[in-house]
């Protein structure tokens, strides 16, 4: 079975400030991950994922994550948030030789403050 | 090119009535989905699709059915309303499995009063 935790529900952030969303994962064998991001009443939208290569992963928007096995952490950073990134973030899994459903963690609401 | 569409936006039922969600994807995707999202729960997935005239369940089907009669269709029902399924619903596309991005509606919200 593969599980998401996500560790923050809420993280508030002065503009221009750097940021950081945990999550780490559990499952018995290997693993995909994604972030997805949720702007106010829309639907989601995939920022970056990792499937396999270099462990530090760039996406839209100006955020990376890094993979970390030992650890079983996939965390999202920016390193100067704009008023615009104020969204809510998923971290997904998917665990398998060739993928299998998507779990997502419980979401972590970023409010950036002026 | 409208992407992933869903009908409708909102909808409020009384409890035992029923209701269809339509989804609707015109960028030929094989795969379809459909997820409900609760406060703190994040988006958990009802059913999917791996192509036309397929369905599968997914993590929480009880109380959900679903046809795939036409590739770009997507059909969410819900037979008999309870106010647990009071929640937000997406529905998303894909082309490349469970490992390609996900592109998702704008969401229906229902409430089962």
């Amino acid at each position: 079975a593969q599980s998401v935790t996500q560790l923050d529900s809420q993280v508030p952030v002065f503009e221009e400030a750097p940021v950081e969303l945990r999550c780490n994962y559990s499952s018995s064998v290997s693993v995909y991950l994604f972030w997805y991001v949720q702007y106010p009443n829309q639907g989601l939208q995939l920022l970056l994922k990792y499937l396999s290569g270099s462990t530090l992963v760039k996406g839209i928007n100006g955020f990376e994550a890094e993979f970390n096995k030992s650890q079983t952490s996939f965390h999202l950073r920016k390193p100067s948030v704009h008023i615009s990134d104020t969204a809510e973030y998923f971290c997904a899994v998917s665990a398998g030789a060739a993928g299998n459903k998507l779990t997502f963690g419980g979401g972590t609401r970023v409010l950036v403050k002026p | 090119n409208a992407g992933v569409t869903q009908t409708p936006k909102f909808r409020v039922l009384k409890t035992g009535q029923s209701m269809t969600l339509l989804c609707a994807q015109d960028m030929n995707h094989e795969y379809m989905y459909w997820y409900r999202q609760d406060p703190g729960m994040g988006l958990r997935l009802i059913h999917y699709s791996v192509g036309e005239g397929t369905t599968a369940k997914g993590e929480v089907p009880d109380g959900y059915n679903v046809s795939r009669l036409k590739k770009q269709n997507f059909l969410l029902g819900l037979e008999s309303a309870a106010p647990s399924q009071t929640s937000v619903y997406f529905c998303a596309s894909s082309n490349s499995g469970w490992l390609g991005e996900q592109f998702f509606g704008p969401g229906t919200r229902l409430t089962v009063l």
